[in-house]
């Protein structure tokens, strides 16, 4: 069965220095997502991507994260310089479409991202 | 506003015995609704979806929902736990504005399973 990938599963970084997240989304999906979940805290949504631009993103998702589809399958996260408060769990999620059944997101692994 | 609440932070049961989890919601429009299932150390696992139709849905490992408009619920049960079964659950809801999609999600309840 066709699934989410996200790599690296786990990423620790100093503060300020720059991570990239990254996720090969199902072959025939056409909308990505990202989401966050604190420690703690309930997922949170970042931003939704959909024909090579940004459809929507949150208040979270401010001018230190970039989203990008380098190829025709890899879908990365940038924060060019992290803070403490980024910690958290990283989700990437695709979708077939926005129709529907189609709407259902399918969720990667995550990436835990710990920032000192 | 549109939110996601799971009264039950935490519950715990005994192998074999019944479960139901909790959560309420709260959308302008027609809802679409899901659980989630995370196992220690995984993602995020679809369990089951509601679009619309038969209000009683049916989803993987045994569990259904059921989807009662007029109390804004979409329960999770599942007849008899078992101890694969201890994860956390969560419930979402599909919010949707002309072309963006995104999911509210609750805080999440925690099961434990007594062998």
């Amino acid at each position: 069965e066709p699934e989410v990938t996200q790599t690296p599963s786990h990423q620790v970084t100093q503060m300020g220095q720059e991570v990239i997240l990254r996720c090969v989304p199902i072959s025939n999906h056409l909308y990505f997502y990202w989401y966050r979940q604190i420690l703690g805290q309930k997922v949170e949504f970042l931003v939704s991507f959909y024909n090579n631009e940004i459809s929507e993103k949150s208040e979270i998702f401010d001018d230190q994260f970039s989203v990008e589809r380098p190829d025709g399958s890899n879908f990365t996260l940038k924060i060019r310089s992290t803070k403490l408060e980024d910690s958290a769990m990283y989700f990437c999620a695709s979708s077939e479409g926005v129709s529907g059944t189609q709407e259902t997101q399918y969720f990667g692994p995550g990436t835990r991202l710990l920032v000192l | 506003a549109q939110s996601v609440t799971q009264p039950d932070i935490h519950i715990t049961v005994s192998e074999g015995a019944s479960l139901e989890l909790r959560c309420n919601y709260s959308y302008g429009a027609t809802p679409y609704l899901f659980w989630y299932v995370q196992s220690p150390g995984q993602g995020l696992q679809l369990l089951l979806k509601y679009f619309s139709g038969d209000t009683l849905v049916q989803g993987i490992k045994g569990f259904e929902a059921e989807f009662k408009r007029s109390q804004s619920s979409f329960n999770l049960r599942k007849p008899s736990v078992h101890w694969s079964d201890a994860a956390e659950y969560f419930c979402a809801v599909g919010a949707r504005a002309g072309n963006n999609r995104k999911l509210i999600w609750g805080l999440g309840t925690s099961l434990a399973v007594n062998p």
